[in-house]
């Protein structure tokens, strides 16, 4: 069965720094990725997803990712992040064919500081 | 409107209760997921369901009863509570093609006391 890893529990920035958030995953074969935000108090949203074709992808609000397939890893970055970007960072992941299960992460809280 | 709804978006109940809770989607998406979300365990798979009539066990199943006889319902049902089913409840839905997202509810907040 697949899993992905979430190394970083809690990330603390300050505003206008520049965030990467790891994601690995274990499957070999063809998947798709994403990557879902939960601001306080509310339901999850997509950030982006990657199915195939260009592996750095980029999503709303200044966020992307980069595919990294030997690596089995899909990295979540922004180069300013903002106040508003405080919230909890989940990386998903679903098998491309047979199994639709959509497996998540533990999670990253990430807290911005003014 | 069109979405996906959750209904309580809170309740709380005593051990041993059954409590279901609904979910509703208006897409027609095949696909429709039972998430619980915990500190520490992110989200978790409870059960979900290809298409109506057809339901299989997520990650953590035991407790947990669902059905799905239309295929914009699937309601979870504790069949009789306990306080390790205290969390946060998530439902999601997606087509049933390939290369497509989940789409997620507002979330039950269940206490079990």
């Amino acid at each position: 069965a697949q899993s992905v890893s979430q190394h970083n529990h809690h990330v603390i920035l300050s505003e206008a720094a520049s965030l990467e958030l790891g994601c690995n995953y274990s499957y070999g074969g063809t998947v798709n990725l994403f990557w879902y935000v939960q601001y306080p108090g509310q339901h999850l949203q997509l950030l982006l997803k990657y199915f195939s074709g260009d592996p750095l992808v980029k999503g709303i609000k200044g966020f992307e990712a980069e595919f990294i397939k030997s690596k089995f890893s899909f990295n979540l970055r922004k180069p300013s992040v903002q106040w508003s970007d405080t919230a909890e960072y989940f990386c998903a992941v679903t098998l491309n064919f047979g199994n639709e299960k959509l497996t998540f992460g533990t999670g990253t809280r990430l807290t911005i500081i003014p | 409107d069109a979405g996906i709804t959750q209904s309580p978006r809170y309740k709380i109940t005593e051990t041993g209760r059954q409590v279901t809770l609904m979910c509703h989607q208006t897409w027609s998406h095949s696909y429709m997921f039972w998430y619980r979300q915990d500190l520490g365990h992110g989200l978790r798979l409870i059960y979900y369901s290809a298409a109506a009539d057809i339901t299989d066990k997520g990650e953590v199943p035991d407790g947990y009863v669902v059905s799905r006889s239309k295929t914009e319902n699937f309601p979870l049902t504790l069949e009789s509570a306990t306080r390790s089913q205290t969390s946060v409840y998530f439902c999601a839905s997606r087509p049933g093609t390939a290369n497509t997202e989940a789409f997620f509810g507002q979330g039950t907040r269940l206490t079990v006391v």
